[in-house]
């Protein structure tokens, strides 16, 4: 199995662009993960989704983020408009269900800068 | 909220054992202990998780107190390569994993 595919690796964009992350799950798991990190904050939660589903979607900073997973096979991060605090490394990560009792496996993770 | 307390950052010496704490004395009864670490560059990976008894793995040991309120994680004989971010989360019902500052562990030759 390839694991967790995000993409891009690298985004470089400007300040009030739109930025769309990737994450395809590895197949068969039913439970997908968005987290930001970021030297102060360290890594946050943004949202989970279960077969699909927003679980948790509490760590989403504002208006400006929106996460969808159309499919159990991928799973878009938007920022519109995007700003230069927005800038960190994107992880996306995927387990086989809702269980808390199984482990996650993560992606390589998108490097954003904003500028 | 991570709901548990782990020091910053410990030491190790190459080719000793490591024993990283972890402190979660608000846990529930149906909270599991995962420890994942994550190394320079790199997304985490998953190390170990347990609910009550001690766990092995071929990567390392979690010892679990009694009352459940801490665990340890035990590396058995460090390398240059576990020079990581050692996080201890506490996996609640929701389903949801919240990692806290982690233990920043450095492996000296």
């Amino acid at each position: 199995d390839a694991g967790v595919i995000q993409s891009p690796r690298h985004e470089v964009t400007e300040m009030g662009q739109e930025v769309t992350l990737r994450c395809k799950p590895i197949s068969g798991h039913n439970s997908l993960f968005w987290y930001r990190q970021t030297m102060m904050r360290g890594l946050e939660l943004l949202i989970y989704f279960n077969n699909n589903v927003p679980i948790d979607d509490s760590g989403m900073p504002e208006d400006r983020f929106s996460a969808k997973m159309p499919n159990a096979s991928f799973s878009t991060l938007k920022i519109q408009p995007s700003e230069p605090r927005d800038s960190a490394v994107y992880f996306c990560a995927s387990r086989p269900t809702g269980g808390n009792n199984e482990k996650l496996f993560f992606g390589s993770g998108t490097q954003l800068s904003v500028l | 909220d991570a709901k548990t307390t782990q020091p910053n950052s410990m030491e190790s010496n190459e080719e000793e054992p490591v024993h990283l704490p972890c402190n979660h004395s608000t846990i529930s009864g149906t909270d599991y202990i995962h420890w994942y670490r994550q190394l320079p560059s790199q997304g985490p990976e998953y190390v170990i998780h347990g609910l009550t008894s001690n766990v092995n793995n071929r990567m390392a040991s979690l010892a679990i107190a009694e009352d459940r309120k801490s665990s340890t994680l035990i590396l058995h004989r460090a390398t240059l390569r576990d020079a990581a971010v050692y996080y201890c989360i506490r996996g609640g019902s929701q389903g949801n994993l919240i990692f806290g500052k982690g233990t920043k562990l450095s492996v000296k030759p």
